[in-house]
């Protein structure tokens, strides 16, 4: 089956430690972006890739890190500079070609800091 | 001001009701829309694209209002699986950047 994973479901961390988020597809999609999600809020662009070995800066970048070595994956490392890591985040795709804007999500990672 | 701004609701429907509701977007060079359903918990999963005036499919239709800058969605014959929260996307960007509205809650009761 098609889709995007990301890993784990749930995510229990100790502040002052960083942690990383797995996302992992297999639409052959191109771009591959981060969002959080936090209650009553829309979602919010953390970081984007359009293509591999690249990645961009969203809106919310602070405090977060992430790599694009491979095209399959993007993981996301949560470092202990975010402030507030308590959200849900949720990993994205699109398919190749212009204009291709549809975005297709993983089921997400809720992330609790304590 | 939020560049995606809708009413959160909650917007109570009878079962076999029709219900709508609006998104006003605030980037006038904003070409494309989506509509994004949202359950309790999960992710968002794509419902509706509206490139030009508008779409229908099924009982959903989205229409485009560029001279307001506002979309609606209508949910006709509203089934109890209708039930989520409804999120409404502009895009804003060249590239392809989202940006989110907060969502507006539907609830469908018998």
């Amino acid at each position: 089956d098609g889709g995007i994973t990301q890993s784990p479901k749930y995510l229990f961390r100790k502040e002052g430690q960083n942690v990383t988020l797995s996302c992992e597809q297999n639409l052959n999609h191109d771009a591959m972006y981060w969002y959080r999600q936090d209650p009553g809020q829309g979602l919010r662009l953390i970081y984007y890739s359009q293509i591999v070995n690249d990645f961009q800066k969203g809106d919310i970048a602070e405090g977060y890190s992430v790599s694009r070595e491979k095209k399959e994956s993007f993981p996301l490392t949560v470092t202990s500079a975010q402030k507030n890591p308590t959200a849900f985040y949720l990993c994205a795709s699109s398919p190749p070609g212009l204009p291709s804007y549809e975005q297709y999500f993983g089921p997400g990672t809720r992330l609790t800091v304590t | 001001r939020k560049e995606v701004e809708q009413d959160p609701g909650p917007f109570n429907v009878p079962e076999g009701a029709t219900v709508a509701f609006n998104c006003t977007y605030s980037n006038s060079a904003s070409q494309s829309f989506f509509w994004y359903r949202q359950d309790c918990r999960k992710e968002p999963k794509l419902l509706m694209s509206v490139y030009s005036s508008g779409n229908e499919d099924g009982r959903f239709t989205a229409q485009l209002n560029r001279a307001s800058q506002y979309i609606s969605l209508l949910i006709r014959d509203s089934k109890l699986s209708d039930s989520a929260t409804y999120l409404c996307v502009a895009v804003t960007d060249s590239w392809g950047k989202l940006q989110f509205g907060a969502g507006t809650q539907v609830v469908v009761t018998p």
